[in-house]
């Protein structure tokens, strides 16, 4: 059973549109972050939530983290290829461990 | 970038047979861990470690162990491999686990069991 669940698993759109990207549990954790992996590579660290309700934005890549702190979406405006990749999240769990969810692998085609 | 590095980068072996893998890092880090990424899995935790000799289990550990003699150094062991631990093998640290630590990831080691 997998703590974080992730939806979509698969998303292709063409460039210029924008997506959502959700993240979700029953767990409460004390903090998530959303990384993005390339093929071949390890996840390399977008962005890290810590309060309920909290919104970041990168850019064109806006998260929030919910208020009871048991899920997050990762909303990307204007999609372009070099957002192609797998995008996953993580939530640190009792302090000591990071658990991922199962990831969306995500296709911008020009 | 994180000073990880993982070895072997890509390993055939057969079942039943040992096998060890490496990870070196050289930020001096606490906390390293290990995760194993299959499609539709995502990155599931196998062993930790809080320091040297102190390690815990994640959530799939069974058929590995780990050991940590020294701080830049994290072993992954299948005493016994078998074809399901085919995978692909990333080895993470971090600083601390305060709420907004971030983790560096290796390159992954890509295992095959035959």
């Amino acid at each position: 059973t997998q703590l974080l669940e992730q939806s979509p698993q698969f998303l292709s759109i063409q460039e210029g549109e924008n997506l959502t990207v959700y993240c979700n549990s029953s767990s409460v954790f004390s903090s998530l972050q959303w990384y993005r992996q390339e093929p071949g590579e390890g996840p390399v660290l977008l962005v890290t939530v810590v309060t309920g309700g909290e919104v970041k934005k990168l850019k064109r890549l806006t998260f929030q983290f919910g208020d009871a702190r048991k899920d997050s979406s990762l909303h990307i405006t204007a999609a372009q290829t070099g957002d192609t990749g797998l995008y996953l999240c993580a939530g640190a769990y009792n302090f000591n461990k990071f658990y991922f969810g199962s990831g969306t692998k995500l296709n911008v085609k020009p | 970038d994180a000073g990880i590095t993982q070895s072997p980068r890509h390993k055939v072996t057969e079942t039943g047979t040992p096998v060890t893998l490496r990870c070196h890092q050289t930020e001096n880090h606490r906390y390293m861990y290990w995760y194993r990424q299959d499609p539709g899995h995502g990155l599931r935790l196998i062993h930790y470690s809080y320091g040297v000799k102190d390690t815990d289990k994640g959530e799939v550990s069974d058929g590995y162990s780990v050991s940590r003699s020294k701080t830049e150094d994290f072993l992954l062991t299948l005493e016994s491999a078998t074809s399901s631990q085919t995978s692909v093998y990333f080895c993470a640290i971090s600083e601390s686990v305060q709420s907004n630590t971030e983790a560096f990831f290796g390159q992954g080691t890509r295992l095959t069991v035959v």
